[in-house]
Parts: C-alpha cells; structure tokens; sequence
C-alpha cells in the first residue's frame, strides 16, 4: 500500500534555511503530482505546495511563496521542500501527499491530495 | 486573502444525519472549486473522503456524501456512527492564483 516517509524536520532560528524530504513507495511515484501540507500545533491543515508527476510544474500557497520551494528526484522516489528565510509562522508539522490520479476534468486543474503520510516531521522555527 | 469557513463545531446523534458547509470568501462556491473533503481523527494523518464536490475515493463509507447547498460545498453524514467523531476539513481549488485553500475545520462530536 502507499507508504509517505517524511524527514529532514528540526528546531531553526528564524531566517535559517530546512530542508524536508518525502520518500514514497508502494506506488509509481513518478506517475502521481505530489503535495506537502502543513499543520501547526493545535491548528487545521494548511496546504503548501504541489509539484507535478515529471517536475515541470510547481504550485504555492501564496504564504510560502518565494521562500519555499518544491522538488522531485522521481529516480529514488523522492520529494523535496527547501524552506528559506523560514518565520515563526512555519512552526507546523509537515506532511506529504500523493495526488489523486484521474483525469484532468475530473479532478481539478491541479490533482488534490488524496493519500497523506504518516506522522509527518516538526518544523520548530524559534530564536 | 481568501479565507474558507466551516462551522467551528457540531454535534450530532448517533444514528443522526448531520450536514457540514464550506464557505468561500470570495463567493458562492461552484463545482469549479473542486471541493474534497478529508476527515482527520487526533494523532492520524488527515484521509481523504470526497473529492470534485461529490466523488467518492475507493474507501469512503457510503452514508458520506458531498454536494453544493446555499452557495456552499457541503458534506453530509448520514447514519452517523460513533467512529465518526473527528475533524473534517474541506479543500477547494482558486483557479485565479492556482493554489488550494484548506478551511478551519469542523469538529464534529457524536453524542
């Protein structure tokens, strides 16, 4: 079945760079358009980022916009955040998401989350 | 900024119907906004119940249902079962800024 292994979380000062990771198997990882989404403590859920199957689009939360961004290395079935210039605000545990599969029409011009991680990883940003 | 409102908290019976809403601040809330519903319980990921208003996913139980209602994307539960205490967000699709924005959520208790 779909395993999300997300990591790379930690305590930063404010201003500092984090980078997280996302490791999927039990799926074809480079056929699906990923997501990460975020939820700080006690709060909802806070969608942050979506890259396509191949990479080649990438979507933001206007939020995280120019400080954030999203990769992929489909060869190891691996997803990316490098979080830059990082705020108080982004104290939230980071989860990754496979997007739904379907048809374009069907589902949205950009896939939603369909199959979320596990525990997610702590981001701590604090001086 | 776009904000999504659901009702902060509802309480239904056990066996009871009870339906959720999803509000745009932005206006009334079209099938072009691609609602998805997902149900989180404490300590779970979030898991995904509809998506694009009124889909279904593989796993979802019958008695959850998506639709529009009142210029809202709605969710309702209908012969709500114990196990379905937990917190539901809604999640819809800005084609103007190509993003998505999750509501506050909705604690739903069954009592």
């Amino acid at each position: 079945q779909v395993q999300l292994v997300e990591s790379g979380g930690g305590v930063v000062q404010p201003g500092r760079s984090l980078r997280l990771s996302c490791a999927g198997t039990g799926f074809t990882f480079s056929n699906n358009d990923m997501h990460w989404v975020r939820q700080a403590p006690g709060k909802g859920l806070e969608w942050v980022a979506m890259i396509s199957y191949d990479g080649s689009k990438k979507y933001y939360a206007g939020s995280v916009k120019g400080r954030f961004t999203i990769s992929r290395d489909n060869s190891k079935n691996m997803m990316f955040l490098q979080m830059d210039s990082l705020r108080p605000e982004d104290t939230a545990i980071y989860s990754c998401a496979k997007g739904l599969m379907g048809p374009l029409a069907v589902t949205g011009p950009l896939r939603p989350p369909s199959d979320f991680g596990g525990q997610g990883t702590l981001v701590t940003v604090s001086s | 900024q776009t904000v999504v409102t659901q009702e902060p908290s509802l309480t239904v019976s056990p066996g009871g119907t009870v339906t959720l809403t999803c509000a745009s601040s932005t206006g009334a809330v079209t099938s072009r906004y691609y609602p998805n519903w997902f149900q989180q319980k404490p300590g779970q990921a979030p898991r995904a119940l509809i998506y694009s208003t009124s889909d279904k996913h593989s796993w979802t139980p019958a008695r959850f249902s998506g639709s529009l209602l009142g210029g809202k994307a709605a969710l309702t539960l209908a012969g709500v079962q114990p196990e379905d205490e937990a917190e539901y967000f809604c999640l819809l699709y800005y084609r103007d800024v190509q993003s998505w924005v999750f509501g506050g959520g909705t604690k739903l208790t069954v009592l």
